[in-house]
């Protein structure tokens, strides 16, 4: 099994909807990011939490929210999906440094 | 802030033959630069890393090298297999490396032709 993994790993919905995608982890990190991927733009970062009380918002947060649930468990919503939302999202753990572990991606299709 | 361009954003190579894909950045406070390599339907994962005081660090068939000096960092892929197709992102960080501070680059998609 993934030790972080995102459901759902594939959503087509329309503009206005609102989306929640999930993620858990079994790595016991407490860090875990958000973030969103574009052709040719890499990998951009949307929210970040470093332990169950601590959000932060990342470099392109406009339109987006997120919950930690639980120290497995960070949530990212999409209140109004517009178009330009379409894109491959991943959440991702590590420990105070290093490395980021990163979920197999959820891909988001606005339309 | 940091800004991370990488080129090429397509490489085609045959099987066998090197691969280089280079990143340049822009803050010269950045000294921690991991590479991911990302297959298809997965997530990334880090493959090496490199940290400001080396300029160079090996492991098996890839390597990566680091200027300082002109503030770019490359990625060496020797002998590559049909495996080494995937997508390759750079990125850079400041000293305490954690992953709120990691720039990443466009992304470099890797064929290696059998």
């Amino acid at each position: 099994d993934a030790d972080v993994t995102q459901t759902p790993r594939n959503r087509i919905t329309k503009t206005g909807k609102r989306i929640m995608l999930e993620c858990s982890q079994t790595k016991g990190h407490d860090r875990m990011y958000w973030y969103r991927q574009d052709p040719g733009l890499g990998l951009r970062l949307i929210y970040y939490s470093f332990d169950v009380k601590d959000i932060n918002k990342g470099e392109i947060s406009d339109g987006y929210s997120v919950s930690r649930q639980a120290q497995a468990k960070f949530s990212l919503s999409l209140e109004s999906a517009i178009p330009n939302q379409t894109a491959l999202y991943f959440c991702a753990t590590s420990l105070s440094t290093g490395e980021l572990f990163f979920g197999e991606g959820s891909r988001l299709t606005v339309l | 802030g940091e800004n991370v361009e990488q080129h090429p954003s397509t490489l085609s190579v045959q099987e066998g033959d090197s691969a280089v894909i280079k990143c340049t950045y822009s803050d010269s406070a950045s000294n921690y630069f991991p590479w991911y390599k990302q297959e298809l339907g997965k997530g990334p994962q880090l493959i090496i890393d490199i940290r400001s005081n080396v300029g160079e660090k090996k492991d098996q068939r890839i390597a990566v090298t680091l200027n300082k000096t002109a503030k770019h960092f490359s990625l060496h892929i020797t002998e590559t297999q049909p495996e080494d197709s995937a997508v390759y992102f750079c990125a850079a960080s400041p000293p305490e490396a954690a992953g709120n501070k990691l720039t990443f680059g466009g992304g470099t998609r890797v064929l290696v032709k059998p």
